[in-house]
């Protein structure tokens, strides 16, 4: 089945610093990656839809300045968080699709970031 | 806005016992899933659901879909403990969202 590797698994850094987390599929070409963020006991919530070679979309209210995302090559997506602050806390998924199956296919998801400002 | 929604969204119930979860979502879409989560874990896909009436089981899972209802059910049979954990529904259109979740406790 098709992989989505997710690095780091957990991140601990201080307020103000920035992090990236990398997302990767590991057997097949991703055209298409998403990023989501959990707040404990939450549901999923859609940050940014990423597309290989475009400028990410954005869902409402996510600060596309503050959240940087990067789909340089059809396997990987980067998410930055920049000037991080306690609040950004949260656990950080992503998942893509193969695009080879076309646009709609299932997505898979990576195994997810923690991240703590401190 | 697709939005989606699930029901209830805390589940407490006994070994052996049934029950089944609702998910409601508000625009077109001919394609739902259903994931897992553990504590402190990512998501397991637990079924696809491709087309109106589509049926599928796993184990004690069964999963359906309306899509004239816009509505999908999670059914569980003769709940066992190593089923607690937190389910998700979500609808696909050109991107995935979720639903609310149902975070369901099974006891002896």
């Amino acid at each position: 089945g098709a992989v989505v590797s997710q690095h780091p698994s957990w991140v601990i850094c201080k307020s103000g610093t920035s992090v990236k987390i990398e997302c990767r599929s590991l057997d097949f070409q991703a055209t298409t990656m998403f990023w989501y963020r959990q707040f404990p006991k939450q549901s999923l919530m859609l940050m940014a839809t990423s597309n290989e070679g475009s400028k990410a979309t954005y869902e409402q209210g996510v600060e596309k300045d503050k959240f940087l995302i990067n789909h340089a090559s059809l396997t990987l997506s980067t998410l930055t968080v920049t000037s991080a602050h306690p609040e950004d806390s949260s656990f950080y998924i992503c998942s893509a699709r193969d695009g080879a199956r076309g646009s709609n296919t299932e997505a898979f998801f990576g195994q997810g970031t923690r991240l703590t400002v401190v | 806005e697709l939005k989606v929604e699930q029901n209830p969204l805390f589940l407490s119930m006994q070994e052996g016992k049934n029950y089944t979860i609702y998910c409601n979502y508000s625009t077109t879409s001919d394609r739902l899933y259903w994931y897992r989560q553990d504590p402190g874990k990512s998501l397991e896909s637990l079924f696809v659901l491709l087309s109106n009436g589509a049926v599928k089981q796993e184990g004690r899972l069964m999963a359906s879909l309306d899509t004239k209802a816009r509505l999908s059910t999670l059914h569980i049979t003769a709940a066992v403990h190593d089923l607690s954990a937190t389910y998700f529904c979500a609808s696909d259109t050109d991107k995935l969202i979720f639903g609310t979740g149902t975070r369901l406790q099974v006891f002896p």
